[in-house]
């Protein structure tokens, strides 16, 4: 049982480029969520999934995109990366978006915008 | 949204020392939870509490939901205990979690 996985851990990327932070779980779980922690800030809520083929936005959702085609898997698209959008990117589920539920966060995925 | 604030930012405590984490937050809540994110960055959950007191050995937790608070108690620090501890809250959609800045303890020998 891996919990929830992300990947990459690191990532440099130039202005503009493309691409795709991957997360999967292998719970079950319901509820999918992408946050971003900048220096001396708690985390920042992204985009979030309550199911397959259900998706909304998070606090900040500006300049990322996601899908949710599986249970499993919850990737975050970033379109055309920029500076202010070097930061630390959790990846988190749990069984529903309803109350009581403990939230599992992957380890995390560090990406740098030169 | 709901804010929610942390105190203290900073904490330096010896090793064995008790110490006390607030988190209040600005309207009702049902969801709370505490995560504790150790020196390598990865996100622990400590306590889902939306109500009442939880204990997990050193560790406990009270939420006074009628006052928007919630307490971390810590007690006989350990040097593993370092790291930021996060309360994070949710209302409507439980699991759209508003956090806190964090509380940064180190805990030295």
């Amino acid at each position: 049982n891996a919990g929830v996985t992300q990947t990459p851990k690191f990532q440099v990327l130039k202005t503009g480029q493309s691409m795709t932070l991957q997360c999967a779980q292998d719970m079950n779980h319901e509820y999918m969520s992408w946050y971003r922690q900048d220096p001396g800030m708690g985390l920042r809520l992204i985009h979030y999934s309550v199911g397959a083929g259900i998706t909304d936005q998070g606090e900040v959702p500006n300049g990322y995109n996601v899908s949710r085609s599986t249970t499993e898997d919850f990737p975050l698209r970033l379109l055309s990366a920029a500076p202010s959008q070097t930061s630390v990117y959790f990846c988190a589920s749990s069984w529903s978006s309803s109350g009581g539920n403990t939230i599992y966060f992957g380890e995390g995925s560090w990406l740098t915008v030169v | 949204g709901i804010q929610v604030e942390q105190s203290p930012p900073d904490l330096i405590l010896q090793e064995g020392a008790n110490s006390t984490l607030r988190c209040n937050f600005s309207d009702s809540v049902n969801n709370l939870q505490w995560f504790h994110q150790n020196p390598w960055g990865q996100l622990i959950n400590l306590f889902y509490i939306p109500s009442g007191t939880k204990q997990n050995g050193r560790l406990s937790a009270t939420t006074v939901a009628t006052e928007r608070y919630s307490l971390l108690y810590i007690s006989s620090s350990q040097t593993t205990d370092s790291g930021v501890y996060f309360c994070a809250v949710a209302g409507g959609t439980a699991s759209k979690l508003t956090f806190g800045t964090g509380t940064r303890l180190q805990v030295t020998l």
